[in-house]
């Protein structure tokens, strides 16, 4: 059974402040996202990695990094924190197949409040 | 690149009868198409996919069909239930070979019991 985990449920922090996200796979799966989660703006995809040190910018990169030094974790990195970066933040795997894209599995989302 | 649209974004229906989720999407390349239901507070959670050298997939009460030449592709819930309230999400994969899933932005359904 595929079990994606991310590091904290909430966070609260502060506007300036540097934010780490973590997630960690289980399964092996070379590729990994994050997502933030708005009302009415459904799943957008801030970055994604498909290797080990392999990262590539989403549809949200601006305002964001992300590390990727082992195959089974996933950091998302908000440089500076600010208001506008308080949301849910999802983080999914998949393995790569010849049928190209694969099912995401999703981890239980952090909750990150920017005060 | 892929861009997917969801329609109603809010449905309704009374306990036992069907709901229909329809999906479009713009790249004619796309060959996979999962739907994903997230309950509240919870995460979105696979319940069916469908990729594209087949019509139609069936699990119990869930389905999904799919129409390339009109690039679009429905879930379709029979005698609904209160726990299948939720959003719902449908996703096409993205060409270019990189493994993303362009996302919709979610139906509402609710069952009333």
């Amino acid at each position: 059974d595929v079990k994606v985990t991310q590091s904290s449920r909430y966070l609260v922090k502060r506007t300036g402040e540097k934010v780490f996200l973590e997630c960690v796979q289980d399964m092996d799966h070379e590729n990994m996202f994050w997502y933030r989660q708005d009302p009415g703006l459904g799943l957008r995809l801030i970055y994604f990695s498909y290797d080990v040190k392999m990262k590539e910018k989403g549809d949200i990169p601006e305002g964001y990094s992300v590390s990727r030094e082992k195959k089974e974790r996933f950091s998302l990195i908000l440089e500076s924190a600010s208001t506008n970066q308080t949301s849910m933040y999802l983080c999914a795997s998949s393995p790569t197949t010849s049928g190209g894209a694969d099912t995401q599995y999703f981890g239980p989302g952090t909750r990150l409040t920017v005060l | 690149g892929e861009n997917v649209e969801q329609h109603p974004s809010t449905l309704s229906v009374q306990e036992g009868d069907s709901a229909v989720i329809k999906c479009t999407y713009s790249d004619s390349a796309s060959n996979y198409f999962p739907w994903y239901k997230q309950e509240l507070g919870k995460r979105p959670q696979l319940i069916i996919d469908i990729r594209s050298n087949v019509g139609e997939k069936k699990d119990q009460r869930i389905a999904v069909t799919l129409n390339k030449t009109a690039k679009h592709f429905s879930l379709h819930i029979t005698e609904t239930q209160p726990e299948d309230s939720a959003v719902y999400f449908c996703a096409a994969s993205s060409t270019g070979g990189n493994n993303r899933l362009a996302f919709g932005k979610g139906n509402q359904v609710v069952v009333i019991p």
